[in-house]
């Protein structure tokens, strides 16, 4: 079953530095996510990336937040300046034209 | 409002018992509509789409009612595996031809022998 690959399960940084979490979607999915969680609350939606360019993104998402698909594979999250309320955990995920999205099992960021 | 929003339990309920969750959602430009299980610590993955007519797979079955923008999921049966976290999942499509899907809280659900 194809799946979304997402590495690494795990990182842990410095607040300030900036962090690169990235993502294998599925091939021929069409769109693109990232979400977080933050330890025991809701899944909240960053970011959306269809036809090469973002459709649309979270108020959480502002200027320390970018994001790639620079070879036609990889589907990066950067966070430029990390900061302490950046700790949760990043889930991507892809979807084809039509039906659900298949979610990574996530990375977990930790800002120390 | 929320766009989606759900009960966030816990539900506890002995083995064997049905169960049922409700979503409402705000958006009444909302395309498609999924229940995703959340276990601890893990990623959502689907559990079944929301169709218009309602659909059964197994155990559960999940209803559509765009008029109210309400949505549910019936657990029949439930057993010790299906504690988890259950997440209302809502599709809109945006302008330009991309999509967002919003998420509830999640309902916990705890089943217990």
């Amino acid at each position: 079953e194809p799946e979304v690959t997402q590495t690494p399960s795990h990182q842990v940084t410095q607040m300030g530095q900036e962090v690169i979490l990235r993502c294998v979607p599925i091939s021929n999915h069409l769109y693109f996510y990232w979400y977080r969680q933050i330890l025991g609350q809701k899944v909240e939606f960053l970011v959306s990336f269809y036809n090469n360019e973002i459709s649309e993104k979270s108020e959480i998402f502002d200027d320390q937040f970018s994001v790639e698909r620079p070879d036609g594979s990889n589907f990066t999250l950067k966070i430029r300046s990390t900061k302490l309320e950046d700790s949760a955990m990043y889930f991507c995920a892809s979807r084809p034209g039509q039906g659900f999205a298949t979610f990574g099992s996530g990375t977990r960021l930790t800002v120390v | 409002r929320k766009e989606v929003e759900q009960d966030p339990g816990p539900f506890n309920v002995p083995e064997g018992a049905t169960v049922a969750f409700n979503c409402t959602y705000s958006n009444s430009a909302s395309q498609s509509f999924f229940w995703y299980r959340q276990d601890c610590r893990k990623e959502p993955k689907l559990l079944m789409s929301v169709y218009s007519s309602g659909n059964e797979d197994g155990r559960f079955t999940a209803q559509l009612n765009r008029a109210s923008q309400y949505i549910s999921l019936l657990i029949r049966d439930s057993k010790l595996s299906d504690s988890a976290t259950y997440l209302c999942v809502v599709n809109v499509v945006i302008t330009g031809g991309g999509n967002k899907l919003t998420f509830g809280t999640g309902t916990q659900l705890k089943v217990e022998l």
